[in-house]
């Protein structure tokens, strides 16, 4: 049972556009949600999170909006760099946890 | 500041053999300690999870085990190991309730 999914297996965006990464998830209890950024063979990078309480995180170029009715987050990218080219996973964890829980990834690629 | 090991980087294991990847988390006390795995397709699966010396818990039926020593000593094991325990194994450690950090990754291959 996959809580966290990130439909999108790749993304492949032009340098200075904005990119886009979506992912839903089912449990209604979770009530924190992060994104990370992972380079082959490293370990993933926190990037940013939001709280349930809030709807949208801002931290540079990175943007987090979280969609409770629909049970979906987006991360935003813009304008996007080729450094940014990488697997970003989201994950989530409940309140009563001290897990979290990843979705499968999103490669993101971003061409000049 | 806090800092996160884990070894070794690469191995490669036959069938049948043991397994014993460490971690080491340096800089705090008493930190969520976390086993997850990296297989193709799958995202990152939490394997294991600690919140204290001896407290181990399991997430997904499976070959390995994983014991906690000490404090900040988190160690990933099996006896015999399969095929399929070929991945990327990582590492975690967590201050707070939420934001965990990773360890560098152990490539494991199973021949």
């Amino acid at each position: 049972d996959q809580q966290v999914k990130q439909n999108s297996p790749s993304l492949s965006v032009q340098e200075g556009r904005i990119s886009i990464l979506n992912c839903d998830y089912t449990n209604s209890m979770f009530d924190y949600f992060l994104w990370y950024k992972k380079y082959p063979a490293e370990g993933p990078t926190f990037l940013i999170s939001i709280s349930s309480i809030k709807d949208k995180n801002e931290d540079g170029r990175f943007t987090v909006f979280l969609n409770k009715s629909a049970k979906h987050l987006s991360l935003h990218i813009v304008p996007s760099q080729p450094g940014d080219s990488a697997v970003y996973f989201c994950a989530a964890s409940a309140l009563d946890t001290d897990k979290l829980i990843f979705g499968t990834g999103t490669r993101l690629q971003v061409f000049p | 500041s806090q800092t996160i090991h884990q070894w070794p980087a690469t191995l490669v294991q036959p069938v049948g053999s043991p397994l014993s990847l460490e971690c080491t988390v340096e800089g705090t006390s008493n930190p969520n300690l976390y086993w997850y795995r990296q297989a193709a397709g799958r995202g990152l699966q939490l394997l294991f999870y600690s919140v204290g010396i001896g407290q181990i818990s399991s997430e997904v039926p499976q070959n390995l085990s994983a014991s906690r020593p000490q404090d900040r000593q988190f160690i990933l094991s099996s006896k015999k190991l399969l095929l399929s325990d070929s991945g990327f194994y990582l590492c975690a450690w967590s201050p707070l309730r939420h934001t965990i950090y990773f360890g560098e990754g152990s490539w494991l291959t199973v021949v």
